[in-house]
């Protein structure tokens, strides 16, 4: 199915434990990005890339890192999950007049 | 900067209800506003756009009015259903880097 991927759906890690939010798209999309979500904050821009090879820092970049090695995938890195990280994740990929969002990760540190 | 502010909620309605989501927005010239809707579980999705003053966007029943003067997009609804429950956020690119900025959302209820 055309769209966004994202996996796990959900995910409960460790306070210190590093993991990878896998994020794919099929549209051949140049421009992907990652928000988180949290109650009463909207979404907000942890990091974004606007083709292969090419990221740059959103508004909440700390704690995360990405890399774009190709134009399908856009993996989200945390290093060391701290409580403050846990969040609901999405990927987004843009076309012309709007984005595809994936259905998202629930992340919970403990 | 950019920005989108929208009323809070949760917004709670009788199903055939009106439903109005007030948007309203600070930016530099005339941007492309949106209104996503996110459904219980789900990501984020589309539900109608508007790319220039004045213009409206409608879909499944919603509609939205750019009104420059106001600076608002506004969303509204004449009768709601129950499978109208879910998050709406109001959004628009920011001028200097194009990427979405969102409002809080606004969390409507519909009730049978």
């Amino acid at each position: 199915n055309a769209g966004v991927t994202q996996t796990p759906k959900f995910q409960v890690l460790k306070t210190g434990q590093s993991m990878t939010l896998q994020c794919a798209q099929d549209m051949n999309h140049e421009y992907m990005s990652w928000y988180r979500q949290d109650p009463g904050m909207g979404l907000r821009l942890i990091h974004y890339s606007v083709g292969a090879g090419i990221t740059d820092q959103g508004e909440v970049p700390n704690g995360y890192n990405v890399s774009r090695s190709t134009t399908e995938d856009f993996p989200l890195r945390l290093l060391s999950a701290a409580p403050s990280q846990t969040s609901v994740y999405f990927c987004a990929s843009r076309r012309v007049h709007g984005y595809t969002f994936g259905s998202g990760t629930r992340l919970t540190v403990v | 900067g950019d920005s989108v502010t929208q009323m809070e909620g949760p917004v709670t309605l009788s199903e055939e209800a009106f439903l109005t989501i007030n948007c309203t927005y600070t930016a530099t010239g005339y941007p492309s506003l949106f209104w996503y809707v996110q459904y219980p579980g789900e990501g984020l999705q589309l539900l109608l756009k508007a790319t220039k003053a004045d213009d409206k966007g409608s879909n499944k029943g919603f509609e939205a009015t750019y009104r420059k003067e106001t600076t608002s997009f506004h969303l509204e609804k004449g009768s709601v259903q129950v499978s109208d429950s879910a998050v709406y956020f109001c959004a628009l690119p920011n001028s200097a880097t194009n990427k979405l900025i969102f409002g809080t959302g606004t969390l409507l209820a519909v009730q049978p």
